[in-house]
């Protein structure tokens, strides 16, 4: 298995432009997480899906962040209009089952808006 | 929720010494505990977990050890070395609640 793909690996933006961040999971894995992790705040968890649905987005900074997953194989984070703060290194990870399992991340976007 | 503090944020040993970061959970549901080891510039991989039906696990020179009564856990690095320099993080998950990660250790081994 290929693990968690993330693309893109680096994004480079200007204030103000949307950012779309993809993440494939490992097949058969039935939840997905995002998380956002900087130097100040560490590993944040900004939202995760259980079969394709969204359970908590409590941990999304606000409504410039949303996030999709349409089918098992295939979610995105997208920023818009993104702004300097947002720069951070974003890993997505994925879970076999139940909450008592492990997390597998994938190797992150590093994102840099300037 | 669950809430995990780890101690302490930064750990510096001299290479062939032992390392202990520790930490404590607050859900006394919390079932699962991971350990994650981030290499600069990598993703987190777990290197050992334990659940709460067992008290320590080892696995050649690192351990973990689980006090459910104290809501604590710990992971133990025997005979460092200059690979194990890393940030570690623990967290904690229980069934019904998903994982919450510790703020993380920035452990350095001197050679």
């Amino acid at each position: 298995d290929a693990g968690v793909i993330q693309s893109p690996r680096h994004e480079v933006t200007e204030m103000g432009q949307e950012v779309t961040l993809r993440c494939k999971p490992i097949s058969g894995h039935n939840s997905l997480f995002w998380y956002r992790q900087t130097m100040m705040r560490g590993l944040e968890l900004l939202i995760y899906f259980n079969n394709n649905v969204p359970i908590d987005d409590s941990g999304m900074p606000e409504d410039r962040f949303s996030a999709k997953m349409p089918n098992a194989s295939f979610s995105t984070l997208k920023i818009q209009p993104s702004e300097p703060r947002d720069s951070a290194v974003y890993f997505c990870a994925s879970r076999p089952g139940h909450a008592g399992e492990t997390q597998y991340f994938g190797p992150g976007t590093r994102l840099l808006v300037l | 929720g669950e809430n995990v503090e780890q101690h302490p944020s930064t750990l510096s040993v001299q290479e062939g010494d032992s390392a202990v970061i520790k930490c404590t959970y607050s859900d006394s549901a919390s079932n699962y505990f991971p350990w994650y080891k981030q290499e600069l510039g990598k993703r987190p991989q777990l290197i050992i977990d334990i659940r709460s039906n067992v008290g320590e696990k080892k696995d050649q020179r690192i351990a973990v050890t689980l006090n459910k009564t104290a809501k604590h856990f710990s992971l133990h690095i025997t005979e460092t070395q200059p690979e194990d320099s890393a940030v570690y993080f623990c967290a904690a998950s229980s069934d019904n609640n998903d994982m919450r990660f510790g703020a993380g250790t920035r452990l350095t081994v001197k050679p």
